[in-house]
C-alpha cells in the first residue's frame, strides 16, 4: 500500500539556518504531494504541493521538487526563522485508487531558537 | 471566513464510556473527512462523507465507531465503548469535493481514555 516515510526528529536549528527534512514516499502511479505545517493548537494548514514529477512547490520560502526517480519530496528552506517551529507532516494522495485520501508521513517536529 | 469547528477541544472520559465529536465544516463544502492522529503519528483517515453519504469508511472500526452527517452539513463521530487505545487527536477537514482539492483541517478534539 501507500505510504510516506519523513526523516526521523525532531530537528533543532538556529535562527537563519538552512533547512532540510527529507520525505520519501512508495505508491504506484503518479500520487500529487504535499507538505503540511502543524503550529501549536492549531489545525493542519496546506504549506505546498506538487502534482506532477518535476514540479516544485513553493510558499512562505519553502520549496520541495517532486522527483520520481528517487520517489522524494524533501523540504528545504534557506534561512528559518523561530516563528517556523512547528511539526512539519509530507503526505501524498493518490486520486484514481483512494479517492482524495490523504496518507501522511510520520510527522517531523521543528524547533527554531533565536 | 470561518474555518472548520471542532468541539469540544479536550476530553477526558474513562474507558467503556461513550463519547462524541461534533464538526462544522467550512461553508459550501461538500466533502467531509474525519482523521485520528495517534501521538507522535500523522493522521490517518477514518471515514470520508461526499454530501450526506459515506463514501470511504473502510478504515473506521465499525464494532464501536459510527460517524453520521446529517443534511449534509456537519458531522458527528461518536465511539461507544471507548478503549484505552482510543486516545488520540481527531481531525476534522473539508474539501469543496474530493477532485483533489485542498482539504482544510479544524483545530482537532484530543481525547483521552482513564
Amino acid at each position: 500500500g501507500d505510504s510516506v516515510t519523513q526523516m526521523e526528529g525532531p530537528v533543532t536549528l538556529s535562527e537563519e539556518a538552512f533547512l532540510t527534512i527529507n520525505c520519501t514516499y512508495t505508491a504506484t502511479g503518479y500520487p500529487s504531494l504535499f507538505w503540511y505545517v502543524q503550529y501549536p493548537g492549531e489545525g493542519l494548514q496546506l504549506l505546498l504541493k506538487a502534482t506532477k514529477a518535476d514540479d516544485k512547490g513553493s510558499n512562505k520560502g519553502f520549496e520541495a521538487t517532486y522527483r520520481k526517480e528517487t520517489t522524494s519530496f524533501h523540504l528545504e528552506k534557506g534561512s528559518v526563522q523561530v516563528s517556523d517551529s512547528a511539526v512539519y507532516f509530507c503526505a501524498l494522495q493518490r486520486e484514481e485508487t483512494s479517492g482524495s485520501r490523504l496518507t501522511f508521513g510520520e510527522g517531523t517536529q521543528l524547533t527554531v531558537n533565536p | 471566513e470561518a474555518g472548520v469547528v471542532q468541539s469540544p477541544r479536550y476530553k477526558i472520559i474513562e474507558k467503556k464510556q461513550p463519547v462524541a465529536f461534533w464538526c462544522n465544516p467550512i461553508s459550501g463544502h461538500n466533502t467531509l473527512y474525519w482523521y485520528r492522529q495517534n501521538l507522535g503519528q500523522g493522521p490517518e483517515l477514518l471515514i470520508r462523507y461526499e454530501n450526506e453519504e459515506a463514501v470511504d469508511d473502510s478504515q473506521l472500526p465499525k464494532d464501536r465507531f459510527s460517524a453520521e452527517r446529517l443534511k449534509g452539513v456537519d458531522s458527528t463521530l461518536k465511539i461507544q465503548p471507548a478503549e484505552l487505545g482510543d486516545s488520540a487527536v481527531y481531525l476534522c477537514a473539508s474539501s469543496l469535493d474530493s477532485g483533489g482539492n485542498e482539504q482544510f483541517f479544524g483545530p482537532g478534539t484530543r481525547l483521552t481514555v482513564l
